[in-house]
């Protein structure tokens, strides 16, 4: 059974048009993290909760936001995205074992 | 912050073992793991290692982790096609970011 499920696994937006991608899990782990992969590249990570405890990395740019309305579900808002934003989009949860990824959702703007 | 750094890539033919290494920089890393990826797929964990241990096996996978030098490998015995992938190495220390090497692709030849 899927634990960390990423919908959808595909996303087309246009330039600057408002998109959001899902995450949930059904491990009931307290973190969550949002990672941004380009190709060939490391995943770089976004920001992550601990609970209901958000944590922004610093470089993280402000066109990306977050939301966390339980346990079980975390949400990546991109505000209006740009073709440089186009990339997988990797949720991992974590408890005190091994952080576990998801599918990832990759994003194509047009 | 965090450095981790992996070779490019590696040529291995079917049968023989494969060694993948990484290295990094932060001493107070407390969890190493390898995840495999294959494309346009998510991150799958492989194993990982605690940072009290020098070397874990399980089944084909082994991991050893030299503390003093900060070099960690992996190394896969009887290497198979369905091998073929990006191999990361990624570094937890204090807090809950983890962060990754560069990735190895690993090309197996039959």
């Amino acid at each position: 059974d899927a634990m960390v499920i990423q919908n959808p696994r595909y996303q087309v937006t246009q330039f600057g048009k408002p998109v959001t991608l899902s995450c949930s899990q059904t491990l009931n782990h307290n973190v969550m993290y949002w990672y941004q992969q380009k190709s060939s590249q490391a995943p770089k990570l976004l920001f992550h909760y601990y609970d209901k405890d958000f944590n922004n990395e610093a470089d993280t740019p402000d066109n990306f936001q977050s939301r966390r309305p339980n346990t079980s579900f975390c949400f990546l808002d991109i505000r209006s995205p740009g073709l440089g934003d186009a990339a997988m989009y990797l949720c991992a949860t974590q408890n005190e074992g091994s952080p576990y990824f998801g599918p990832g959702t990759r994003l194509t703007v047009l | 912050g965090e450095d981790v750094e992996q070779s490019l890539f590696l040529s291995v033919r079917e049968g023989d073992s494969s060694v993948i290494n990484c290295t990094y920089t932060d001493s107070s890393s407390t969890y190493l793991y390898w995840y495999k990826q294959e494309p346009g797929a998510g991150l799958q964990l492989l194993t990982y290692i605690f940072s009290n241990m020098d070397m874990k096996q399980d089944q084909r996978l082994t991991v050893l982790l030299n503390k003093k030098d900060k070099h960690l490998s992996l190394r896969i015995a009887d290497t198979q096609t369905g091998d073929s992938a990006i191999y990361f190495c990624a570094v937890k220390a204090a807090g809950n970011k983890l962060t990754f090497g560069g990735g190895t692709r690993v090309l197996v030849k039959p």
